[in-house]
């Protein structure tokens, strides 16, 4: 079946302009994640959506980011005015859930996004 | 702090060879730690989990073992191949929420013909 998707695959953006990155989750995978990786460093946790509940924004960086999950499937992560120090891989991953938390992660190829 | 340190930061190999990757964390409570392959330019992809009361497990050519006193865990590589070229990440998961999934910096395992 189809795997998690990205778009767009990559992205060349001024600074202080806006940008939407949008993942599509696998189908029927409740949770999805969106993740930040920067070159030689680890991913970076961002947001965290599950259901219907709260998301978990405990990552975002700063207010410039947000992100939304519409009808329990797309989401959109929204930087605005970008600066340089958001260029970076931003991965999306979606998974089932259980209280057990032993579901895959499933990741999408990512958007290289580059503030100039 | 809630950490996962993974080494040699770099690895380069020849074809056939074997290695072992290291990860060590301190993430608490542990819920489980899973290795995952990522090659250039896609998303990471599971190669095996491993829960407290493992202490190895296999997958194909890729044996992953955990020591959960030591809060050790290490992937061996068996006859590399060229494929095989890529970054390894661990990834230590918390209990009780799902939010909290620590990444390693990753390992970067060139395999040379």
């Amino acid at each position: 079946g189809a795997g998690v998707s990205q778009s767009p695959s990559n992205k060349v953006t001024e600074k202080g302009k806006d940008v939407e990155l949008r993942c599509d989750p696998i189908s029927g995978h409740t949770a999805l994640y969106w993740y930040r990786q920067s070159l030689g460093q680890g991913l970076e946790f961002l947001i965290y959506f599950q259901g219907n509940s709260a998301p978990d924004k405990s990552g975002l960086p700063s207010d410039r980011f947000s992100a939304e999950r519409t009808g329990g499937s797309v989401s959109t992560l929204t930087i605005q005015r970008t600066q340089q120090e958001d260029s970076a891989v931003y991965l999306c991953a979606s998974s089932l859930e259980d209280r057990r938390l032993t579901y895959e992660q499933y990741f999408g190829p990512g958007t290289r996004l580059t503030v100039t | 702090k809630n950490q996962v340190e993974q080494s040699p930061q770099s690895l380069i190999i020849l074809e056939g060879k074997n290695c072992t990757l290291q990860c060590n964390y301190t993430v608490s409570p542990f819920s489980n730690l899973r290795w995952y392959k990522q090659d250039t330019g896609r998303g990471p992809v599971s190669l095996t989990i491993m829960t407290f009361s493992e202490n190895t497990k296999s997958n194909g050519r890729y044996t992953a073992t955990l020591d959960a006193d030591t809060k050790q865990s290490s992937l061996h590589i068996t006859a590399s191949q060229l494929s095989d070229s890529a970054s390894y990440i661990c990834v230590v998961r918390q209990q009780s929420s799902a939010s909290k999934i620590i990444f390693g910096s990753g390992t970067r395992l060139s395999i040379r013909p």
